[in-house]
């Protein structure tokens, strides 16, 4: 079974730039999250998707970041205009909405670096 | 709010010795479900054990086995007879389960392995 695929998986780019991640989850994993995951800290949650629906994305800074997952399948997440502080790791992540642990599948990540 | 803390920031092991990774929750829900990640350097975060809060059994997968203790809201991940491969940042996490909500993750251990 293929795991979760992202890209790409490094991107640099000066400030005030715009910048892309694509996610394409488990087959058949109709819950998707993207985490920010910081140089010495855990993941923090952006956003959560179910099917093409947004279930939770009150610590995405939407006045940058933007997500969308329009046919229920992979999903893209934009951050424009980029700051220095969006240097991070950007993990995508799914779920198989029936699995009553919520057990979460990673991808590599996208390796981030703001200039 | 839920939080996950890690005490350690960094461990060290000798080869073939067992080590335990502290974590301590907090959060007033009866049922959910704690997870170790572990992220090796540069590579995706993988799932290594995960507990059941109504389950009073602990948890063990091969060499990697939890002591879970809920009423000191303790979730402690131990392993044995350590290996190189096992040097990597080691996540706790907590959820609520099914897809009702995101990962809370601590901020890691590193754990290092001495040959």
């Amino acid at each position: 079974e293929a795991g979760v695929a992202q890209s790409p998986r490094y991107k640099i780019i000066e400030k005030r730039q715009s910048v892309a991640f694509w996610c394409n989850p488990i087959s058949g994993h109709a819950t998707l999250y993207w985490y920010q995951q910081i140089l010495g800290q855990g993941p923090k949650l952006l956003i959560q998707f179910q099917n093409n629906g947004v279930v939770d994305d009150s610590q995405l800074p939407k006045d940058r970041f933007s997500a969308e997952r329009l046919k229920g399948v992979d999903s893209t997440l934009k951050i424009q205009p980029a700051k220095l502080e969006d240097s991070a790791v950007y993990l995508c992540a799914s779920s198989f909405f029936r699995d009553r642990e919520g057990t979460q599948y990673f991808g590599p990540g996208t390796r981030l670096l703001v200039l | 709010a839920q939080t996950v803390t890690q005490s350690q920031p960094e461990m060290s092991v000798q080869e073939a010795e067992t080590v335990t990774l502290s974590c301590t929750y907090d959060t007033s829900e009866s049922d959910y479900y704690l997870f170790w990640y572990k992220q090796p350097p540069s590579r995706q975060m993988i799932l290594v054990i995960r507990q059941e809060a109504y389950k009073q059994q602990n948890a063990t997968e091969n060499r990697f086995s939890v002591n879970f203790q809920k009423a000191a809201k303790s979730f402690s991940l131990k392993i044995s007879d350590s290996q190189l491969g096992d040097a990597a940042m080691y996540f706790c996490a907590w959820n609520y389960g099914g897809s009702q909500g995101n990962l809370i993750f601590g901020k890691g251990t590193k754990l290092s392995v001495k040959p």
